[in-house]
């Protein structure tokens, strides 16, 4: 079955715009997650996605925000960017609901701000 | 606040054994993960314990005692392919996955 799909895989912005990268979970996962990761700091936890309602959020300034729709793709939102916020932006995808499901990782897009 | 430490770079040599610990503090315990990220790759799925004791799935084994706050990973028979980012994840009481800034291991022939 096809994997968790991330788009786009890159992306180069100007400090100011916004961008909107997609995440399409794999088949019948409900809940989806997005991380921001940088070297050395590990995944930061953004927000998780459960059925369309956001179930957790990380400490992140509210210019992230994201959504999902009902058939459970999500979209992560950056507004105003910052040159800080250059990093790998990952999506993982879980059955949600137990806590021994594992999650599923997309490719991720790395994201530039110049 | 919550808490996940791992040592950052570790080296071993091709067909050793090395284990990478993990310490967490979490609000809470709903299991931990591990995880194995190449680099320039997404990280792929390991491991998981919920119960202390060792759980053993091929040359990869991983441990966990959750009144320490420890657990383990175990490689056995290094291979070169083995060199990689290795991540720390615990689900808290929020069912939230909290992680660890990762191990990178290297491999020398």
């Amino acid at each position: 079955k096809a994997g968790v799909t991330q788009t786009p895989r890159y992306l180069i912005k100007t400090r100011g715009q916004q961008v909107t990268l997609s995440c399409s979970p794999i088949s019948g996962h409900r809940s989806v997650s997005w991380y921001q990761q940088t070297p050395g700091q590990g995944l930061q936890f953004l927000f998780e996605y459960f059925s369309e309602t956001q179930r957790n959020k990380g400490n992140f300034p509210g210019r992230f925000s994201g959504r999902q729709f009902s058939n459970s793709r999500s979209e992560m939102n950056v507004s105003t960017l910052e040159l800080g916020d250059s990093a790998l932006y990952l999506c993982a995808s879980s059955l949600g609901g137990r806590p021994n499901t594992e999650a599923f990782f997309g490719q991720g897009t790395r994201l530039t701000v110049v | 606040g919550q808490n996940i430490d791992q040592p950052t770079e570790m080296t071993a040599t091709e067909g050793a054994i090395v284990q990478i610990n993990c310490t967490y503090q979490t609000s809470g315990f709903n299991g931990l993960f591990w995880y194995q990220q190449h680099a320039g790759e997404a990280p792929t799925f390991l491991s998981y314990n919920v119960l202390d004791g060792l759980e053993e799935k091929g040359r990869f084994s991983s441990f966990l005692s959750r009144s320490k706050g420890y657990s383990y990973l175990l490689l056995k028979e290094l291979q070169m392919k083995d060199s990689a980012s290795y991540l720390c994840a615990v689900r808290d009481s929020n069912y939230q996955l909290i992680w660890g800034a990762g191990t990178k291991l290297i491999i020398k022939p």
